[in-house]
């Protein structure tokens, strides 16, 4: 079974601009969560979609929001970004959403100028 | 405040020895715990898991240990290869009547495992 993909692996954007990341869940796994990792802060959630829904959301601001379409796949958007937006994105699958295993994609390496 | 903490941000151990690698929780929600492995700019490997109706969970050289009285886990890889060097992050899942799904990670212990 192929693992979790994430596009693009790597991204330069400048302050103010948009930007959309995209991944690609296990085949047959339904719960898609997005993690932000800093140096300072480590790995923190950023929000789950399990079925389409935004099922839990972490303490990120507005500007970040994302999407799961019917095939599972999902995107996160970060909308006027900023220098302190700059991390690594992870993705992460799980079959279900509650207590499993979730496993990673690689990441999106983000860099925001 | 971390609701999961791993206190040690290294350890160095010879291979061929045991790597014990700790973390505390302070949540008593949490009722799933994972252990990762993660290399700079990859994503978290998922290695071992443990419910915490159980208190021992091994898969091969790794077993994972939780002491729910001390709200305590720790894992054990026995023997250390200098292959198992890399940041290993400890992290739990809460069961909130369903609505969850996010993995509160610790701060990660590098472990370096030396020839």
């Amino acid at each position: 079974k192929a693992g979790v993909t994430q596009t693009p692996r790597y991204l330069i954007k400048t302050r103010g601009q948009q930007v959309t990341l995209s991944c690609s869940p296990i085949s047959g796994h339904r719960s898609v969560s997005w993690y932000q990792q800093t140096p300072g802060q480590g790995l923190q959630f950023l929000f789950e979609y399990f079925s389409e829904t935004q099922r839990n959301k972490g303490n990120f601001p507005g500007r970040f929001s994302g999407r799961q379409f019917s095939n599972s796949r999902s995107e996160m958007n970060v909308s006027t970004l900023e220098l302190g937006d700059s991390a690594l994105y992870l993705c992460a699958s799980s079959p279900r959403t509650g207590p499993d295993t979730q496993y990673f994609g690689p990441g999106t390496r983000l860099t925001v100028l | 405040d971390q609701q999961v903490k791993q206190n040690s941000p290294s350890l160095s151990v010879q291979e061929g020895r045991i790597s014990i690698l700790n973390c505390d929780y302070t949540n008593s929600m949490f009722d799933y715990f994972l252990w990762y492995k993660k290399y700079p700019a990859e994503g978290p490997t998922f290695l071992i898991s443990i419910s915490s109706i159980k208190d021992k969970n091994e898969d091969g050289r790794f077993t994972v240990f939780l002491n729910k009285s001390a709200k305590h886990l720790s894992l054990h890889i026995v023997p250390s290869q200098p292959g198992d060097s890399a940041v290993y992050f400890c992290a739990a899942l809460g069961n909130y009547g369903g609505s969850q799904g996010n993995l509160i990670f610790g701060k990660g212990t590098k472990l370096s495992v030396k020839p």
